[in-house]
């Protein structure tokens, strides 16, 4: 079981305001990060699949960066939409395997 | 394009009670996944295959076995129902393991 943390929890955000939150994970072995938006009574949808240390992905107002030598990657979201409330996943790729860490969910005031 | 189709939908057992929980995909993806998702603990990984004939165990296995007889269908099934197995259920898919991941609707089951 690998340890895959992310923080915080749970953010509330002013539309219009940007903010970024983190994602943990083992820094040896890297093989693929991904990152994966998750609304409610929806199912996931993947953002970014992030392989190389020092990617930098983005997709709209959202983009990730990767450090894979630290062990930890940052999704940031720029200038808050009520739509971009959701959870966010982040999944560490071991050998086939994904380990998810337990979300960040953002919750977007109008 | 239906992508990943899970049924039932909705699901209540007796303690005891066996089924099976069903996932269907029609991309051709190699790689498939089941995993259950639990309040404050994320998405655990039950058992995943990269291929038809090939399955291997994930992160929470007992309780559940599975086959791969088709590229197609994974279906997860339950031998023995515990209430520790009231959850709801993700099935996944990938053109080859594992990439992103394409998401079925989710079976939310639950264990009397």
């Amino acid at each position: 079981i690998l340890n895959v943390e992310q923080s915080p929890q749970s953010l509330h955000v002013q539309e219009g305001d940007s903010t970024n939150f983190t994602c943990s994970f083992p820094s040896s072995n890297f093989y693929a990060l991904h990152w994966y938006r998750w609304e409610t009574a929806k199912s996931p949808e993947a953002l970014f699949v992030m392989t190389l240390n020092g990617d930098e992905k983005k997709k709209g107002r959202i983009s990730a960066t990767l450090n894979t030598k630290e062990g930890y990657s940052y999704l940031y979201i720029k200038g808050s939409q009520p739509e971009d409330s959701a959870t966010y996943l982040c999944a560490f790729i071991d050998d086939y395997k994904l380990s998810f860490g337990a979300g960040t969910t953002v919750t977007v005031r109008a | 394009n239906a992508g990943v189709t899970q049924t039932p939908k909705f699901q209540v057992l007796k303690t005891g009670q066996s089924m099976t929980l069903q996932c269907a995909q029609d991309m051709n993806h190699e790689y498939m996944s089941w995993y259950r998702q639990d309040p404050g603990m994320g998405l655990r990984l039950i058992h995943y295959s990269v291929g038809a004939g090939i399955t291997d165990q994930g992160e929470v296995p007992n309780g559940y076995n599975v086959s791969r007889s088709t590229t197609e269908d994974f279906p997860l099934r339950l031998l023995s129902a515990a209430p520790s197995q009231t959850s709801v259920y993700f099935c996944a898919s990938t053109p080859q393991g594992p990439g992103e991941l394409f998401f079925g609707e989710g079976s939310r089951l639950t264990v009397l």
